[in-house]
């Protein structure tokens, strides 16, 4: 079965610094994509960063990039000068039956805060 | 209005009551869905609609009743809740069932208190 497991339920960042959040999964697919979304205390979760697994590039959206490790199967999220803004829940999500095929499945995601 | 819209944003209701959430979606998607986020939880995912059609139903109690009457509306109907029912009900939507490709769309949700 495919899991995702966030290690870090809560982290904290001086606002301007870098934080980095990670995300390990588990497939048996060789073509997948990997998900980051962002929940705001206003609750809507909204899609951050997306990675394909067949790309070897990391995927960079302004102050966000991951570090997409294949064959670790690893899907960590930097966050470069930290905003007031970025505090938030942030999950990892991939498709349950890996490719484009099936639900997304979501970890439990990591609370961070930053702090002025 | 664009996006995925959920009503009401907050609810209350006791364990006899019946109601209704409402979700509703202006991107032209054709797949829909509802999660249950619970804390200290990953997101459950409830109900899967692909082109008005439930093509996923995962052990949901039969208190919690899915409705899809087109491609852009999808109801969640409650009855008979127990208190560990109480949790944030999230919609979202997709293109199509291929749509894990390019991730969903979710609307803020309503949080549930049941009492």
């Amino acid at each position: 079965a495919q899991t995702v497991t966030q290690s870090q339920p809560e982290m904290s960042v001086q606002e301007a610094e870098t934080v980095t959040l990670s995300c390990t999964y588990d497939t048996s697919e060789n073509n997948y994509y990997l998900f980051w979304y962002k929940q705001p205390p206003s609750r809507q979760m909204i899609l951050v960063i997306r990675q394909e697994a067949y790309k070897q590039q990391n995927a960079t959206e302004n102050r966000f990039s991951v570090n997409f490790q294949k064959a670790a199967k690893s899907f960590s999220l930097k966050i470069s000068d930290s905003q007031l803004g970025d505090t938030a829940m942030y999950f990892c999500a991939f498709p349950s039956s890996g490719g484009s095929q099936g639900n997304l499945i979501f970890g439990k995601g990591t609370k961070l805060s930053v702090k002025p | 209005e664009t996006g995925v819209t959920q009503t009401p944003r907050h609810l209350v209701m006791g364990m006899t009551n019946k109601k209704s959430l409402k979700c509703e979606q202006h991107l032209g998607h054709n797949a829909m869905y509802w999660y249950k986020q619970s804390a200290k939880k990953p997101l459950e995912l409830m109900f899967v609609y692909s082109l008005e059609e439930r093509v996923e139903n995962n052990s949901v109690p039969s208190r919690f009743s899915p409705e899809c009457p087109n491609s852009s509306h999808l109801f969640l109907h409650l009855h008979t809740l127990q208190p560990e029912d109480s949790a944030l009900y999230l919609c979202a939507s997709s293109q199509d069932r291929q749509g894990a490709a390019y991730g969903y769309t979710f609307g803020s949700g309503t949080r549930l208190t049941v009492v």
